[in-house]
């Protein structure tokens, strides 16, 4: 079937290091690919996305890409601030017009 | 524009009692969507609407229902709530039901039931 595993959190970091949240999937067929945020108190909002194979999504100095070989689609950014604490759900969309959460990884991020 | 709205913010019923939980979008978009969010589960889809006058199950749409209003609401139903339904949920939508499109997401319904 189609889903999502990604890191398990939570993760600390101080501002200005790096980050870098894991996400693989399970899928068939050609999936798009997401990013979501969840700030506190908020409902999801997209972060990035990647509709095909070695597309490179970036939105707020965040990256990911599609990476078929590996079906992987790792969150990376290479100095993060304090506003960047969050929730972070990868999610898959599939065929059938769904989209597979995973299981969201919080990020604190320490002045 | 105000997006995805969703009412009430908070709502506690005891073990039961009926409620509606109310979405409206003013994007224009096709398709709409309700989840509920748990604890290290993501989100998990309860029940969807494609376009206006289509309403499907999702994973989970036991002891919920549905009612596409009009294409900017959808409304979701819990006819008699349980304990287990205790969750944060959120409306969605998106322009169309396609696996590349966005959704754009309400800010949640905290409902616990006891």
């Amino acid at each position: 079937g189609n889903s999502v595993t990604q890191m398990e959190g939570p993760v600390t970091l101080s501002e200005e290091a790096f980050l870098t949240i894991n996400c693989t999937y399970t899928a068939t067929g050609y999936p798009s690919l997401f990013w979501y945020v969840q700030y506190p108190g908020e409902g999801l909002q997209l972060l990035l996305k990647a509709t095909k194979a070695d597309d490179k999504g970036s939105n707020k100095g965040f990256e990911a890409t599609y990476r078929k070989e590996t079906t992987s689609f790792h969150l990376e950014k290479g100095s993060v601030q304090v506003s960047d604490s969050a929730v972070y759900f990868c999610a898959l969309g599939r065929g059938d017009y769904k989209l597979s959460f995973g299981a969201g990884t919080t990020v604190t991020v320490r002045a | 524009n105000a997006g995805v709205t969703q009412t009430p913010k908070f709502q506690v019923l005891k073990t039961g009692q009926s409620m509606t939980l109310q979405c409206a979008q003013d994007m224009n978009h096709n398709s709409m969507y309700w989840y509920r969010q748990d604890p290290g589960m993501g989100l998990r889809l309860i029940y969807y609407s494609a376009s206006e006058g289509t309403t499907d199950k999702g994973e989970v749409p036991n002891g919920y229902n549905v009612s596409r209003l009009n294409k900017r609401e959808f409304s979701l139903r819990l006819e008699s709530a349980a304990p287990s339904q205790t969750s944060v949920y959120f409306c969605a939508s998106s322009e169309s039901a396609s696996r590349q499109e966005t959704q754009y997401f309400g800010p949640g319904t905290r409902l616990l039931v006891l």
